[in-house]
């Protein structure tokens, strides 16, 4: 059974600093495209950033508003994401999914989701 | 960035109604699109893939069709269960984008 498992959200100040992580279990993760999304308080869904598989050399693409201030990496022995952010501001305040990415003929779709892990900026 | 405009933002529907909700992108992906179904609390379900592929599970009831800029996704006889909020997603250029969502409301 897939499973993706976040840790690490809290309670941080804006200017701050957070490592979030995503533990992987039940499939072979190093073959997986890998996603972080993230839910705004009662707001819908705005996509994070992508590390692609080892085949494609962990490259990474990153959303605008978080680009230069968060960076994704993985360790593909351990089966781990992570999410590191930095200078954190009140509207990075969400919950964060970790998403795996499936490749079918015609792109990489999210098939699985975490439970997700609220991430609150706030003085 | 692609754009995608969901319409309508809030429907409520009986038990057993044919539901249609629209899916219109800024300009043209091919198929990359998809659409998934959030229940309040809970991660999103990958419904669709692909414009009209069924995901693995998901009760035939469901389906989606379009291609370019405009989808559709349909559920031929709306359950009590089927209530949450969906969200069409484009994966034809960076960023993904996902559209503003529509809240579907059991009469």
């Amino acid at each position: 059974e897939v499973q993706l498992v976040e840790s690490g959200g809290g309670l941080v100040q804006p200017g701050g600093s957070l490592r979030l992580s995503c533990g992987a279990s039940g499939f072979t993760f190093s073959d997986h495209y890998m996603d972080w999304v993230r839910q705004a308080p009662g707001k819908g869904l705005e996509w994070v950033g992508r590390s692609r598989s080892k085949a494609k050399s962990f490259t990474t693409e990153y959303a605008a508003s978080v680009k230069g201030r968060f960076t994704i990496s993985r360790d593909d022995s351990k089966n781990s994401l992570c999410l590191q952010m930095n200078s954190l501001k009140t509207e990075d305040t969400a919950v964060y999914y970790c998403v795996r990415a499936k490749e079918v003929v015609g792109g990489y779709y999210f098939d699985y989701w975490g439970q997700g892990t609220l991430v609150t900026v706030s003085s | 960035d692609i754009q995608l405009t969901q319409s309508p933002s809030f429907l409520s529907a009986s038990v057993g109604d044919r539901v249609t909700i629209t899916c219109r992108a800024s300009q043209g992906i091919s198929s990359y699109l998809a659409w998934f179904q959030q229940k309040p609390g809970k991660a999103p379900k990958l419904l669709i893939y692909t414009a009209s592929t069924l995901q693995s599970g998901v009760p035939s009831r469901f389906s989606g069709s379009g291609s370019g800029t405009e989808f559709t996704l349909t559920i031929s006889s709306l359950q009590t269960e089927d209530f949450g909020t969906y969200y069409c997603q484009q994966l034809k250029s960076y960023p993904l984008t996902f559209g503003g969502g529509t809240k579907v409301e059991i009469k």
